[in-house]
């Protein structure tokens, strides 16, 4: 079983449509979670953090299941700007720990 | 804006020859940096772990005598990759940790000729 695991899509929505992300995790006791985002060619860039309690950034919300050991990513109202590869990153203990990468789900929207 | 920068951002070498890529933490100090290696649609793979001051710890499967690292600095951790092959054409990008969250360089692409 891989560490993280996502779905790799590719997710073609239209434009203005919600979409979700689901992530698993296998390492329990892992501690930080986050969402990256990933253009064609470039770095991976911090899209946002995922705590406990759940967070929310303008059109996307991030919530971890802790018990269930999985992570969401919901977009709303897409944006054709949006369209990425979205990588779900682990990290197992501690702040000195190496990441561990999802393969990434990778997002069209279309107009 | 950026908090890790890195240089070059693409590099064309000859096979047989060495090339060095820098990764700079901007305005931190960064004691651990990683250095990633991600072939096309496929997600980023650690190569090791660069550590300031001490040696570098390699993953599996990685060679250290190919792909050299010093951290010499608490701003600076370089990769050199020896003697370049075609199978070694990828991207290549660094990261440092500011607090709890990973910032990445922009990526080196290298292509081996």
């Amino acid at each position: 079983r891989k560490e993280v695991e996502q779905d790799p899509g590719p997710f073609n929505v239209p434009e203005g449509a919600t979409v979700a992300f689901n992530c698993t995790y296998s390492n329990s006791a892992s501690q930080s979670f986050f969402w990256y985002r990933q253009d064609c060619r470039k770095e991976p860039k911090l899209l946002m953090s995922v705590y406990s309690s759940g967070n929310e950034d303008g059109r996307f919300t991030a919530q971890l299941n802790r018990a269930s050991q999985y992570i969401s990513l919901l977009i709303r109202d897409s944006k054709l700007s949006d369209s990425a590869t979205y990588l779900c990153v682990v990290r197992p203990r501690g702040n000195t720990d190496k990441l561990i990468f999802g393969t990434g789900t990778r997002l069209q929207v279309f107009p | 804006g950026a908090v890790v920068s890195q240089h070059p951002s693409r590099v064309i070498c000859k096979s047989g020859t060495s090339v060095k890529i820098e990764c700079r933490s901007l305005d931190f100090q960064a004691t651990t940096m990683f250095w990633y290696r991600q072939f096309p649609k496929q997600s980023l793979m650690l190569m090791a772990t660069s550590n300031e001051g001490s040696k570098a710890t390699y993953e599996q499967g990685v060679e250290k005598d190919k792909f050299l690292i010093n951290h010499a600095s608490l701003t600076l951790s370089t990769l050199t990759v020896t003697s370049a092959h075609p199978e070694d054409s990828s991207f290549y990008i660094c990261s440092a940790d500011r607090g709890p969250e990973a910032f990445f360089g922009q990526g080196t692409r290298l292509t081996v000729v």
